[in-house]
C-alpha cells in the first residue's frame, strides 16, 4: 500500500506465489492510472495502465484492478519471479497529462 | 543506447553552487518532464514542457529553473544549491497519445 513515511512498505513473497500490491488514490476525477516498476539504480518503467471506464486489465503475468467506488487500485503479479523484485509505483492522472505518483511499495521475492 | 539520457549520473556539490542537469531524448517526443525522487515520497513533478515554447511549473518548482533548448533537450538548473535539494532526479518523455512516460536512468545529486 501507500506510505507517507521515510520507509517504503515492503511486500515479501515466495518465488512462484502470486503478489498483490495495493494503492489508494486520492482524486475522484482521475481517469487514467498507471503502474510503474523501478529496479535498483534505474528509472521507473511502465508496466500496465487502465482507464476509468474499465475495472480490470490484463497483461503478461500482470493484472490491474480498479475500484472507483473506494478509489483503490491493485497490481497482481502471477507466479512471482526474482526479477520482479523492485519498487512499484501507482500513478493517477487527475489533471490532463500530469501524473501524480504514490510513494511506492517494495516487492521482495524470496527463493 | 538509452532513449532518454541524463547527465551527469552522479554529482556532489556544495551549498550555493549552480548546478545543471541535462536530459536528451531520441524518441521524438514533444513532452518532457523533470521529477525529483526522495525516499518514501515517490516522484514529485518539478517542471514540464509540452513543446519547445511551452514551460510549466510543477508542484515543487521553487529553487529550480529549466530550459528547453530543442525538442530533444530539456535541462534542469539549481541556481544556488541547498542541502535539501539532495535527491535523485529523473527526466521523462511522453509521446502521443499521452499516457506512458519514458524515464531516464536518473541523476543523483548530493549538496553538502
Amino acid at each position: 500500500g501507500e506510505s507517507v513515511g521515510l520507509h517504503l512498505p515492503t511486500l515479501s513473497v515466495q518465488e512462484g506465489d502470486n503478489s498483490i500490491i495495493n494503492c489508494a488514490y486520492s482524486n475522484s476525477a482521475s481517469d487514467y492510472f498507471i503502474w510503474y516498476k523501478q529496479e535498483s539504480g534505474k528509472g521507473p518503467q511502465f508496466i500496465i495502465d487502465i482507464r476509468s471506464n474499465m475495472d480490470k486489465r490484463q497483461g503478461q503475468r500482470v493484472t490491474v484492478l480498479l475500484n472507483k467506488t473506494v478509489k483503490h487500485l491493485s497490481l497482481q503479479i502471477a507466479a512471482t519471479q526474482p526479477g520482479d523484485s523492485a519498487v512499484y509505483f501507482c500513478a493517477e492522472n487527475p489533471y490532463r497529462n500530469k501524473l501524480i505518483f504514490g510513494a511506492g511499495t517494495r516487492l521482495a521475492v524470496h527463493p | 543506447d538509452a532513449d532518454v539520457t541524463q547527465t551527469p549520473r552522479n554529482r556532489i556539490t556544495k551549498t550555493g553552487k549552480r548546478i545543471m542537469l541535462e536530459c536528451s531524448q531520441t524518441k521524438g517526443h514533444d513532452r518532457m518532464y523533470w521529477y525529483r525522487q526522495d525516499p518514501g515520497l515517490g516522484l514529485r513533478l518539478i517542471y514540464y514542457s509540452f513543446d519547445v515554447k511551452d514551460i510549466n511549473k510543477g508542484e515543487i518548482s521553487d529553487g529550480y529553473s529549466v530550459s528547453r533548448q530543442a525538442q530533444a533537450k530539456f535541462s534542469l538548473s539549481l541556481e544556488s544549491a541547498i542541502p535539501n535539494q539532495t535527491a535523485l532526479y529523473f527526466c521523462a518523455t511522453e509521446g502521443h497519445p499521452p499516457g506512458e512516460l519514458f524515464f531516464g536512468e536518473g541523476s543523483r545529486l548530493t549538496v553538502l
